[in-house]
């Protein structure tokens, strides 16, 4: 199974580039890389899902090397409302089948301070 | 449109009683998985439906936790006997079929005394 690592926490200030490295040294071929943002009594929410190379939406960046052992989350200029806890998450279904490698990581906690 | 909703959203069980959990996944949506997640921790995997099939359930910790999906709708995650290390926030997730997003619901915060 695909383990992730991840910082515990980071710090940044307001309309700074946060970058967020998560490791996945046994990714396994099948597996995608996805983040979640998950703010307090929350459920997880969706910011950007990859596979290889680089991915681009409207409020962030994923980067991964050609190795796929790793892969980090680029958000730009953040706000206060960033301040969350972002989880990267190592795995995949397939329709018909049976995949139970959907790991998350233990997430880093984002502040962002004025 | 409707997202993603769970019930109840808090649950207070004396230790060794019964719970149903209801996950009501967006409407279409093939895919649902239900997580658990403990205090300051990520979610981890239980199980995932695709439709009413119960594809996987390596993650369930014992047996007496149970989940169904009988109309590849509407989901239940029964824990019978509740002990206290059962107390955590359930999540729920429903998706298209794949390798999809999953959008969450607010999960059901369990706590056993």
């Amino acid at each position: 199974l695909a383990k992730t690592t991840q910082p515990i926490s980071m710090d940044s200030y307001e309309g700074q580039e946060v970058n967020i490295t998560c490791s996945h040294n046994n990714i396994a071929t099948n597996d995608y890389i996805t983040w979640y943002q998950q703010f307090p009594s929350q459920g997880p929410r969706f910011i950007i899902q990859g596979y290889k190379t680089k991915v681009t939406n409207e409020v962030a960046s994923l980067f991964i090397p050609a190795d796929r052992k790793s892969s980090t989350l680029s958000l730009p200029r953040v706000s206060l409302s960033d301040t969350a806890v972002y989880y990267c998450l190592v795995g995949a279904v397939n329709y018909g089948g049976s995949q139970g490698n959907l790991i998350f990581g233990k997430g880093t906690k984002l502040s962002v301070k004025p | 449109g409707a997202g993603v909703s769970q019930s109840p959203r808090y649950k207070v069980a004396k230790r060794g009683q019964d719970v149903a959990l209801r996950c009501d996944p967006i409407s279409g949506h093939v895919s649902l998985f239900w997580y658990q997640q403990a205090l300051g921790q990520g979610p981890e995997f239980l199980t995932y439906f695709q439709n009413e099939a119960q594809l996987d359930k390596s993650g369930l910790p014992s047996d007496r936790f149970f989940a169904e999906r009988p109309e590849g709708s509407v989901s239940t995650l029964k824990i019978q006997r509740t002990q206290q290390e059962d107390s955590a926030v359930y999540l729920c997730a429903s998706g298209l079929a794949g390798v999809e997003t999953q959008y969450f619901g607010p999960g059901t915060r369990l706590l056993v005394l």
